[in-house]
């Protein structure tokens, strides 16, 4: 079963918006938590992650918002461009643990 | 820098035949992993390999075998292909004990007719 739910499906928002895809989880054991961009015909590639010590990481237009007790995670773009148009993963794995658990994928779409 | 590399890119099998896809990495990481992924489903693990000489099966083994060859090397094989393995398949890699960033390969797009 999907260890990681992510919604929604698919986001269009228009250029210089704000975008925001959701992840929750039920596995407390899990305590690293990336997200991936994946571009057409191209290998998903690390964004941004958070560990569970922090409730917010920010690089650059990238924000992770990180809720334990709630169990979720977000990924905020601001001021998104066409060239962030792309399908984001979260995911979510055991320190200790080899492999991550991915979330079915949001589809972004931004708009000039 | 080559990072994790996949081949093929593209293949074509009929139901029955059997194949294996190669990946090869040169960052030294010593986790490595095969997914694969289908439309509205994410990427799914079928394998990994936490160091050379190991390996376990993740979320979708049936259907395939592995090979942690070496270090660099960690191949997928399909023993009789079916339609339901029609897919595009990813190998990626990741530092000590699985930790930190896993780097993907370009992915194989693999069809069964």
């Amino acid at each position: 079963q999907q260890q990681v739910k992510q919604s929604p499906q698919s986001l269009i928002v228009q250029k210089g918006g704000i975008s925001i895809i959701n992840c929750a989880y039920e596995n407390t054991a899990f305590d690293y938590f990336p997200w991936y961009q994946q571009f057409p015909g191209k290998g998903p590639a690390l964004l941004i992650a958070i560990r569970p010590d922090v409730s917010e990481k920010k690089e650059g237009r990238f924000t992770i918002s990180f809720n334990k007790s709630a169990k979720q995670f977000s990924l905020h773009i601001m001021d998104s461009q066409p060239g962030d148009s792309a399908t984001y993963f979260c995911a979510a794995s055991v320190n200790s643990g080899y492999a991550l658990n991915f979330g079915k994928g949001t589809s972004l779409l931004v708009t000039p | 820098n080559a990072g994790v590399t996949q081949t093929p890119k593209f293949q074509v099998l009929k139901t029955g035949q059997s194949m294996t896809l190669q990946c090869a990495q040169d960052m030294n990481h010593n986790s490595m992993y095969w997914y694969r992924q289908d439309p509205g489903m994410g990427l799914r693990l079928i394998y990994y390999s936490a160091s050379e000489g190991t390996t376990d099966k993740g979320e979708v083994p049936n259907g395939y075998n592995v090979s942690r060859l070496n270090k660099r090397e960690f191949s997928l094989r399909l023993e009789s292909a079916a339609p339901s393995q029609t897919s595009v398949y990813f190998c990626a890699s990741s530092g000590d004990r699985g930790l930190g960033e896993a780097f993907f390969g370009q992915g194989t797009r693999l069809t069964v007719v």
